[in-house]
């Protein structure tokens, strides 16, 4: 049973370009978690997914940042025109159970984002 | 809303020591409880979490954690350290009356086991 996925794990981007990063989660979750993680800091809440479904953005940056996760494929975080403070390690996490649920999450290896 | 505080950013001990880790926090409900362990470069790993039930929780690689409801606690313990422990630590909530809203971490205790 594959863990939690990213891709890719190091990703270098010029000022101005998209970052587009992947997790599938484990087999049988449907809820996702994205976090950001500056160098030597901890972790910061972006976004919770269900399939098809936002259900709490309120750590996402207004501009610029925007997430899915859509009935088939993976959940994507995207980045647009991407400076240097989004250079950061951003982790995806997948849950098996409800919003009731009581079950921990489960991180991804993280992808590396470096904008030069 | 749910907070987490880990007071300390470092925590050095001796290897063969006994370590503990401190996390306090903040729900309006009852909290499900967590600890993650992060060594560099890698992902979170699930150490344990506490629900319900006995205080006392044991989790991986011989840690547990102390749930202390009257001081809001949830301290992570081990009775002799590893240099193998060194890594990043986090503490981590939910909150059984907002269902809706994501886990919670705290910022993180730096763990340094000496030899």
């Amino acid at each position: 049973n594959a863990g939690v996925m990213q891709n890719p794990r190091h990703l270098v981007r010029r000022r101005g370009q998209e970052a587009r990063l992947r997790c599938s989660p484990m087999k049988g979750h449907s809820h996702v978690y994205w976090y950001r993680q500056l160098p030597e800091e901890g972790l910061k809440f972006m976004v919770y997914l269900q399939k098809e479904n936002i259900i709490d953005e309120s750590g996402m940056p207004k501009e610029r940042f925007s997430a899915e996760f859509p009935k088939e494929g993976p959940s994507i975080l995207r980045i647009q025109q991407v400076v240097r403070g989004d250079s950061a390690a951003y982790f995806c996490a997948s849950s098996p159970l409800g919003q009731s649920g009581t079950g921990e999450l489960f991180f991804g290896e993280g992808s590396r984002l470096t904008v030069l | 809303a749910q907070s987490v505080a880990q007071p300390e950013d470092q925590v050095n001990v001796a290897e063969g020591n006994p370590l503990t880790v401190k996390c306090t926090y903040s729900v309006s409900g009852n909290p499900y409880l967590f600890w993650y362990v992060q060594y560099p470069n890698r992902g979170l790993q699930f150490l344990l979490k506490y629900i319900t039930g006995d205080n006392l929780v044991k989790g991986s690689y011989g840690f547990e954690a102390e749930f202390n409801k009257s001081q809001t606690s949830f301290h992570l313990k081990k009775p002799s350290a590893l240099v193998s422990d060194s890594a990043l630590y986090f503490c981590a909530v939910r909150d059984t009356n907002n269902y809706g809203q994501n886990f919670v971490f705290g910022p993180g205790t730096r763990l340094s086991v000496l030899p």
